[in-house]
This record gives C-alpha cells, sequence and structure tokens, in this order.
C-alpha cells in the first residue's frame, strides 16, 4: 500500500533561517506529490506540486520542493522562514490514475522570533 | 481560480439532530469531491470520494447511513451528519478535484468545525 512518511511531527526554526520539511513516500512508480499548508481553523491550501518533468518544484511563498526518485523523496524547503509561516504543512502522494491522496501525518512548523 | 467553499464554517448542535454541510466549488467544475475528518493534532481521514451523480463510495469504517453525501451537481456536494453524536465532533473538510487539466489536484475547502453538545 502506498504511505507518505513525514520525519518530525515538530519542526521548530528561527526566523530567517533554513526551513527543511522531510518527506518521503513509498510508490512502486512515481507518483503526483504535493505540499499543503493548514493555518489554524482553515482547510489546506496547496503549496506546491509535481508530476512530471522538472524535479525542482517552485511553489508559493517562497517554498519549493525537489522530486529525487532515488531517495523516494520529496522535502519541502525555503531560504528564509519567516513568522507567517507558522503552521501545518502535509505532505501527500497519488498514484497515475488513482483518485485519493495519501498523506503524510503532518509537520508542524514553528518560527522563534 | 480554483476556490472551494464550504458553510457552515461552524456548527453546534444538540445530540440526536441532523446536520448538512455544504462544499461548492466555486469558479470551476467538480466531477470528483472527497470528505475528510480531521481531528485535533492529526492528519486527514479520507471518509468518502464522490463523483457527480453516482453514488458515494466510503472508506472502510465509514457508517454510509450516517455520513450521507450527495453529490448532486458539478458544484455541489453534501455532507449530512445524521444523528449526530457528541464523538461527531470533528473538523469537517472538503476537497473538489475537476475535470480537463487539473485532474491531478484536488483543491481544499476552509472546513467547518462541528460541536455537538
Amino acid at each position: 500500500a502506498q504511505s507518505v512518511t513525514q520525519l518530525g511531527s515538530h519542526v521548530s526554526v528561527s526566523e530567517g533561517a533554513l526551513v527543511l520539511l522531510r518527506c518521503n513516500y513509498s510508490s512502486s512508480v512515481p507518483p503526483y506529490l504535493f505540499w499543503y499548508v493548514q493555518y489554524p481553523n482553515q482547510g489546506l491550501q496547496l503549496l506546491l506540486k509535481y508530476t512530471t518533468g522538472a524535479t525542482l518544484v517552485k511553489g508559493i511563498n517562497g517554498f519549493e520542493a525537489e522530486f529525487k526518485k532515488s531517495e523516494t523523496s520529496f522535502h519541502l524547503t525555503k531560504p528564509s522562514a519567516h513568522m507567517s509561516d507558522a503552521a501545518e504543512y502535509f505532505c501527500a502522494q497519488k498514484g497515475w490514475g488513482a483518485q485519493k491522496l495519501v498523506f503524510g501525518q503532518g509537520t508542524r512548523l514553528t518560527i522563534n522570533p | 481560480g480554483a476556490v472551494v467553499s464550504q458553510h457552515p464554517s461552524r456548527v453546534i448542535c444538540k445530540s440526536g439532530t441532523s446536520v448538512k454541510i455544504e462544499c461548492r466549488s466555486l469558479d470551476f467544475q467538480a466531477t470528483t469531491m472527497f470528505w475528510y475528518r480531521q481531528f485535533p493534532k492529526q492528519s486527514l481521514m479520507l471518509m468518502a470520494t464522490s463523483n457527480e451523480g453516482s453514488k458515494a463510495t466510503y472508506e472502510q469504517g465509514v457508517e454510509k447511513d450516517k455520513f450521507l453525501i450527495n453529490h448532486a451537481s458539478l458544484t455541489l456536494s453534501t455532507l449530512t451528519v445524521t444523528s449526530a453524536h457528541p464523538e461527531d465532533s470533528s473538523f469537517y473538510i472538503c476537497s473538489a478535484r475537476g475535470s480537463g487539466g487539473g485532474t491531478d489536484t484536488q483543491y481544499f475547502g476552509p472546513g467547518t468545525r462541528l460541536t455537538v453538545l
């Protein structure tokens, strides 16, 4: 069965520091991969997605993620954290032709002033 | 583009009553809509998938008679929690996937917080 693992349920960084949120997927074929952000008491907002083509994907709010097939990873990064980045982040995968998204357990990002 | 709305955003009801939650795709036609439930500090749990004009497909362990889903049009799906009990209190989120070029992406609504007293 497909699964998504987010390493670290809670990540804390200082304002201005690099943000790195880890995501590994399990799939026999390259899936579609997504990062979503959820602010308190809100739904999920799409940050970025990988389907095919360029493995480095740029998203909104300065985030980017790189698809690495050899490592089955899709880690999310941002060079310089901002206080407004504090939120819950979910990595998800979808198989080609599948309807359902498989979510990771989420990573709560805290930004220290 | 790709905006999904939910109504109401928050609802409090008495035990035993039914509650209807609406999910609308505002600027695209949603051939498929999904309903999720999220417990505090946890990930999303898929409850059911609904395709316009057909019966919803429920995930294992989700009671179809308790959580009634209707997807009558390409822009509207509803989730009715029947005879709600306190254990049904949760955050319910819908998502929608359109036809055409964006079929690989789900767009999420803002969620509905249900509290059953």
